[in-house]
């Protein structure tokens, strides 16, 4: 079964970049929305952004002038790019597959990576 | 934007007692559009309801989604040990939104 696994610098420097990428394994990474959420401690969910396998993203407009999402699918990668990080960015950062969407139909979050912490701090 | 409200913001019950959580979108929304998810501690989401009441994958019958317009609802019939974790709804748009959560804690 398609698997997600997330990789990256759990420390990353205030007013840094922050960089992160999740590997799709067990499948294909074309078709599906591929999305990044986050978590920070002790708080809940936040949808940072998806992008869909033929490039086009969708990004939470209180974070879009800040993100970048990216797909390579010749190694079934997608990637996150958070610039000038605070220590508000501290999180769980998540990958997550959404099987299907439009505009009448939505089958939700499928598969998820386990998470992965990245911490603000000099 | 879309804001979901969840209610309760705790809710405390014995196994085997019937569990109702309530999602309030901020305006009305397509039920195909809502998702319900479980976390437990130290992991991700679980996907457990699609469309506001289609069951996800391997989801027990227990578990159930209902609602329309601006109020959602998620039913677990019965609660079993392995429930008690906390429950986000979620809303598909032009941008997508996570409830604050319901935390089912054990009485």
């Amino acid at each position: 079964q398609v698997q997600l696994q997330e990789s990256g610098p759990g420390l990353v420097k205030p007013s840094e970049t922050l960089s992160l990428t999740c590997t799709v394994s067990g499948g294909s990474i074309s078709s599906y929305y591929w999305n990044w959420i986050r978590q920070p401690p002790g708080k809940g969910l936040e949808w940072i952004g998806y992008i869909y396998y033929n490039g086009s993203t969708n990004y939470n407009p209180s974070l879009k002038s800040r993100v970048t999402i990216s797909v390579d699918t010749s190694k079934n990668q997608f990637s996150l790019k958070l610039s000038s990080v605070t220590a508000a960015d501290t999180a769980v950062y998540y990958c997550a597959r959404i099987i299907g969407a439009g505009p009448y139909h939505y089958y939700g979050m499928d598969v998820w990576g386990q998470g992965t912490t990245v911490t603000v701090s000099s | 934007e879309i804001v979901l409200t969840q209610s309760p913001g705790t809710l405390s019950l014995s196994p085997g007692e019937r569990a109702t959580l309530s999602c309030r979108a901020s305006q009305s929304v397509s039920s195909s559009h809502l998702a319900w998810y479980q976390q437990k501690p130290g992991q991700a989401p679980r996907l457990l309801i699609y469309g506001a009441s289609s069951r996800a994958t391997g989801i027990p019958d227990r578990f159930s989604g209902s609602g329309s317009g601006t109020d959602f609802t998620l039913t677990i019939s019965r609660l079993e040990p392995e429930d008690f974790a906390v429950y986000y709804c979620q809303h598909y748009g032009s941008s997508l939104t996570f409830g604050g959560g319901t935390k089912v804690e054990i009485k």
